[in-house]
């Protein structure tokens, strides 16, 4: 079946400009993560949703960044006024509520801000 | 709070020689240990984890690792590289229980086989 897809693959934007992420999750998983990988820094958590629940937004690094996902399954992270620390690999991954505890990730999307 | 150190940033081996990267740990409390691969521009792929039971963790691609407790460690091992193990490795931590689960990973250990 199809796996976790992420759009899109590649993001250039300028200093101060918002972008937005978008994350397709595998059907059917009720949990979606968002990680960013940066040099130097590894991988780092950001946001968890999970159901209907309330998510998770301890790993969010500023109230710049912000997550939704609708109708339980798209998610999209938003990067306002961006600036060129925020230049990441952002990694999607989804798991089903009654998993292992097996996280399933996308391809990323690389943004360079410049 | 959990901390992940993989101790090698980078490891070159030779092909069919075999390979042990590290991965120690640190939690007040038990956790559940994965590694993840990942193979340039793609995402992170489960190579195995340890949740409970048997120390000795068997995994895909002829990997496999083995949960030290008194050591608090996780080193993931393989008898003999192909060159298509060219990656970088990841190692993570998540603790059992109720919560986001959220994996806390290591810095990675990129894997290079030379033929």
């Amino acid at each position: 079946g199809a796996g976790v897809s992420q759009s899109p693959s590649n993001k250039v934007t300028e200093k101060g400009k918002d972008v937005e992420l978008r994350c397709d999750p595998i059907s059917g998983h009720t949990a979606l993560y968002w990680y960013r990988q940066s040099l130097g820094q590894g991988l780092e958590f950001l946001i968890y949703f999970q159901g209907n629940s309330a998510p998770d937004k301890s790993g969010l690094p500023s109230d710049r960044f912000s997550a939704e996902r609708t109708g339980g399954s798209v998610s999209t992270l938003t990067i306002q006024r961006t600036q060129q620390e925020d230049s990441a690999v952002y990694l999607c991954a989804s798991k089903s509520s009654d998993s292992s505890y097996e996280q399933y990730f996308g391809p990323g999307t690389r943004l360079t801000v410049t | 709070a959990q901390s992940v150190t993989q101790l090698d940033s980078q490891v070159p081996v030779f092909e069919e020689a075999p390979v042990e990267l590290r991965c120690n740990y640190s939690s007040s409390v038990s956790v559940y240990l994965f590694w993840y691969v990942q193979y340039p521009n793609q995402g992170l792929q489960l190579l195995l984890k340890y949740l409970s039971g048997s120390t000795l963790v068997k995994g895909i691609n002829g990997f496999e690792a083995e949960f030290n407790k008194s050591q608090t460690s996780f080193h993931l091992r393989k008898p003999s590289v192909h060159i298509s193990d060219t990656a970088e490795y990841f190692c993570a931590v998540t603790p059992p229980g109720a919560g986001s689960y959220q994996l806390t990973f290591g810095k990675g250990t990129k894997l290079s086989v030379i033929p």
